[in-house]
């Protein structure tokens, strides 16, 4: 057990829809990361927040957007949604921003659009 | 630049025979690599980290990892296979661009063990 909670585990929804999945990083972790991986693209790094505020973004869509909360905890909103963003989206929390802060996964949310 | 390359996309080898996962990377500054593995339908776990310390890197479940900077390469080893390391296994390379944190994730190798 990592220490992160990624709820739901499972979702389907309709295309064209809106979601939101959350994310609780390790107690004590202020930097919190997102992932898709799907069979065609792989692992993808989507966006990184640290404290409250954004500090990095790969290929996120602008359908996406995510934020962190004073608690820490952090929410992917994901809209307008598609049949390719199906797919198994991971939350990561790490230390800090050092780069030798390993990170560390959660189990991850399955998102089936239909 | 930053970017880490796994030469490799499907390993198999049998069951009490070496373990090698290639790694190779690219970095502008002394770079931090990971090796994370990833059963089916699971999270990633890390198995070992380098941070400038020592070169030879050991992890959970026997696995291994040299760091050699003449040849930018972190490849991951194991002396003998067993059936429950078969997963994907994820090098990565963690720097900085630009004062920002950059973490690069390679595109994964799948480690077959046949028994």
């Amino acid at each position: 057990d990592s220490g992160v909670t990624q709820t739901p585990k499972h979702l389907i929804t309709a295309t064209g829809q809106r979601v939101t999945l959350r994310c609780s990083p390790r107690s004590g972790d202020l930097s919190v990361y997102w992932y898709q991986q799907s069979l065609d693209q792989g692992l993808q790094f989507l966006i990184q927040y640290y404290n409250g505020e954004e500090r990095a973004k790969g290929n996120i869509l602008e359908r996406f957007s995510a934020q962190q909360f004073p608690d820490l905890h952090s929410e992917l909103n994901l809209s307008s949604l598609e049949l390719g963003d199906s797919a198994l989206y991971f939350c990561a929390s790490s230390a800090g921003l050092a780069a030798y802060n390993e990170q560390f996964f959660g189990p991850g949310t399955r998102l089936t659009v239909l | 630049a930053q970017s880490v390359t796994q030469l490799d996309s499907h390993v198999s080898v049998s069951e009490g025979t070496p373990v090698l996962l290639r790694c190779n990377y690219s970095s502008s500054y002394s770079p931090s690599l990971f090796w994370y593995v990833q059963h089916p339908n699971k999270g990633l776990q890390l198995l070992l980290k380098y941070t400038s310390a020592a070169t030879l890197v050991k992890g959970i479940n026997g696995f291994e990892a040299e760091f050699k900077k003449s040849e930018t390469s972190f490849h991951l080893t194991k002396p003998s296979a067993h059936m429950s390391d078969a997963a994907e296994y994820f090098c990565v390379v963690s720097g900085y661009s630009g004062g920002y944190q950059k973490v690069t994730f390679g595109t994964g190798t799948k480690l077959q063990v046949i028994p």
